[in-house]
């Protein structure tokens, strides 16, 4: 079964303490990026990554970090997380950057995360 | 930049009822997508629907470029169409494309 596999799905750490949210895609897909959603702002892009080795900013990057060090996983790490970095994570992925299309993007199913 | 504006923001139906969502986008786009979440925050994909209709049993979207909209009809609602239905623009953005998001629509179907 095609899938975007994100853990932990549910998370409640204390401001500081290095965490990282995985994510995992079984479907041989280049483009990865990672959003967070926030009541009154929607969902908004993090950071992106095109292939591997290949990252870039997306719209919030401040206190994150990725990596991509093979196709099928792309981290999410928060070094020293705050509390304003409380929010419903999402990890996405598809076919290819080119092909950022239609019904070829998959969704993680979510990880809420709480700093408090 | 490109923005996306969803009206109504909130929406109460009875089960059995029909409904139409709206999303509005200030610019040319690629392309338009259609996502539900539901009430455990899963994104579901329903439509992509650059341009013209179409239909998924009980639901149907339509974009009209030309006057930057695009609709979602739900038809007899039922209480598993509960969640938030947002839409979604592709848009070129320099290196990057990404989706520019609406803020969505809450709809809760009562039974």
């Amino acid at each position: 079964e095609a899938q975007v596999t994100q853990n932990p799905r549910y998370l409640i750490t204390v401001t500081g303490k290095k965490l990282t949210v995985t994510c995992s895609q079984n479907m041989n897909h280049e483009y990865m990026s990672w959003y967070r959603q926030d009541p009154g702002l929607g969902l908004r892009q993090i950071y992106y990554s095109m292939n591997v080795e290949v990252t870039d900013k997306g719209d919030v990057p401040e206190g994150y970090k990725v990596s991509r060090k093979e196709k099928r996983n792309f981290p999410l790490i928060l070094e020293s997380p705050s509390p304003n970095q409380t929010s419903l994570y999402f990890c996405a992925s598809s076919p290819s950057y080119w092909g950022l299309v239609g019904n070829t993007i998959y969704f993680g199913e979510g990880s809420w995360l709480t700093v408090v | 930049g490109i923005q996306v504006e969803q009206s109504p923001p909130d929406l109460i139906l009875q089960e059995g009822a029909n409904s139409t969502l709206r999303c509005n986008f200030s610019d040319s786009v690629n392309n338009l997508q259609w996502f539900h979440q539901n009430p455990w925050g899963q994104l579901i994909n329903l439509f992509y629907i650059p341009s013209g209709t179409k239909q998924n049993g009980r639901l149907s979207a339509t974009t009209v470029v030309t006057e930057r909209y695009s609709l979602l009809y739900i038809s007899s609602s039922q209480t598993t169409d509960s969640g938030v239905y947002f839409c979604a623009a592709i848009t070129n953005a320099g290196n990057n494309r990404k989706l520019i998001w609406g803020l969505g629509t809450s709809l809760a179907v009562n039974p």
